[in-house]
């Protein structure tokens, strides 16, 4: 069954504004990840973060962990029109073998 | 540049036929995956591979199955393809762990008609 949840399901917004989408989780993780999908493409790795970290750069990218709150969120800044693509947490549950990927968060941004 | 390989990149194939996809990958990581994901859903793991051993997740159904003759190549056949295969299939690979970062190839979108 699928662990993460994405929020929200969709996301349009304009260039250069920023886009915020929330990952919450059921059970404890040892690690969550972000990847980034393009239309009709497979996944690309954008960020993992640890259980006992709380937050990560990597470019225009921040994501943040609550593992108090069982959520996570990642903030583009600045968004690109190249930045459209659908956005996935993946847990690993403390307690099992493999990644569990959500649904996503499909984001459009408009030039 | 080190990467997942898939092709084809587009199948089409009848209702009943097997077919074959494939994954090669140079980074000559230990696991491979395969991944079933339909429209606007999360991807779906199917089986993965730990070296030589072959792992299938309780949910997969018999008509799939994965051959890994080697390190850099993985199949995915099935065997008869029903009209809720059609799907986008993803490999995948990571160094060691299963929790380990993946990365992932374009992927096969399948046709079944």
């Amino acid at each position: 069954s699928q662990q993460g949840e994405e929020d929200p399901q969709a996301l349009s917004i304009q260039e250069g504004e920023n886009a915020t989408m929330n990952c919450s989780y059921k059970t404890s993780i040892n690690n969550l990840q972000w990847y980034r999908q393009n239309s009709g493409r497979g996944l690309v790795h954008l960020i993992l973060i640890r259980s006992n970290e709380r937050e990560k750069h990597s470019g225009r990218l921040r994501v943040t962990l609550d593992t108090s709150k069982k959520s996570s969120s990642l903030l583009i800044t600045a968004s690109r029109a190249a930045d459209t693509a659908s956005y996935f947490c993946a847990t690993d549950l403390s307690n099992d073998y493999k990644l569990s990927f959500g649904a996503g968060t499909t984001v459009t941004v408009r030039a | 540049d080190a990467m997942v390989i898939q092709n084809p990149r587009y199948q089409v194939t009848q209702f009943g036929k097997p077919v074959t996809l494939s994954c090669s990958q140079t980074l000559n990581h230990n696991v491979m995956y395969w991944y079933q994901q339909k429209s606007s859903q999360a991807p779906k793991l199917l089986f993965h591979y730990y070296d030589k051993d072959f792992n299938n997740e309780a949910d997969t159904p018999d008509n799939f199955q994965s051959r890994r003759p080697n390190t850099s190549f993985c199949f995915l056949d099935i065997r008869s393809p029903g009209l809720g295969d059609a799907a986008m299939y993803l490999c995948a690979t990571s160094e060691t762990g299963l929790t380990d970062t993946q990365y992932f190839g374009p992927g096969t979108r399948l046709t079944v008609l």
